[in-house]
């Protein structure tokens, strides 16, 4: 069974950092490209970063561009999401997410950004 | 950017009914479309990708159709499990984009 687990929300003051770890299990986690989605409170769902199999190759949203950075390792099976100088608008719940189609999710982090 | 528009942003219908909801692309994207079911509190679920390819495990009340610029969701016999918020979503090219959702309610 597919099973992604995140870990490590909470919360933050404006400016501080925070690192999120999705940890994987049930499948071949080295073949798979892996995302951090998020949602924000009553809103729909923000694409943040992406990263491909050997992780050298990255994309992001543009508002989070230079101030998070998504990595991964695979002999522990596990991507991360390192969000520094967070801000207000940066309060989600953030999801990992399995492949291009996005076919797995993980149950979701929540960060809270707040003074 | 590619943005992606959904519609309607609501809808209600009654038990049994079947409802269509159609998702439009700003530019060309192929297939390249996913369509996702969010309940309250709960992680998004992909239903369709490929733009008609039913994920694993997903009842065939549910399909989707399109290429291009234009897609649509289509949910026969619905059932109170089904009432829920959709979401599509490009994998085209970066950025990835969703639309806005289409909350589905009960009539």
């Amino acid at each position: 069974e597919v099973q992604l687990v995140e870990s490590g929300g909470d919360l933050v003051q404006p400016g501080g950092s925070l690192r999120l770890s999705c940890a994987a299990s049930g499948f071949s986690f080295s073949n798979y490209w892996m995302t951090w989605v998020r949602q924000a409170p009553g809103k729909g769902l923000e694409w943040v970063a992406t990263l491909n199999r050997d992780g050298s190759e990255k994309h992001y949203v543009d508002s989070v561009k230079g101030r998070f950075t998504i990595s991964r390792d695979n002999a522990k099976k596990s991507v991360y999401l390192q969000m520094n100088s967070l801000r207000a608008e940066d309060t989600a719940v953030y999801y990992c997410v399995r492949g291009m189609a996005f076919e797995y999710w993980g149950q979701g982090s929540l960060v809270t950004v707040s003074s | 950017d590619i943005q992606m528009t959904q519609s309607p942003s609501s809808l209600s219908a009654s038990v049994g009914d079947r409802v269509t909801i159609t998702c439009r692309a700003s530019q060309g994207i192929n297939n390249y479309l996913v369509w996702f079911q969010q309940k309250p509190g709960k992680a998004p679920k992909s239903l369709i990708y490929a733009a008609s390819s039913l994920q694993s495990g997903v009842p065939s009340k549910f399909s989707g159709s399109g290429s291009g610029t234009d897609f649509s969701l289509t949910i026969s016999n619905l059932q109170p499990e089904d009432f829920a918020t959709y979401y599509c979503q490009q994998y085209s090219s970066y950025p990835l984009t969703f639309g806005g959702g289409t909350k589905v309610e009960i009539k």
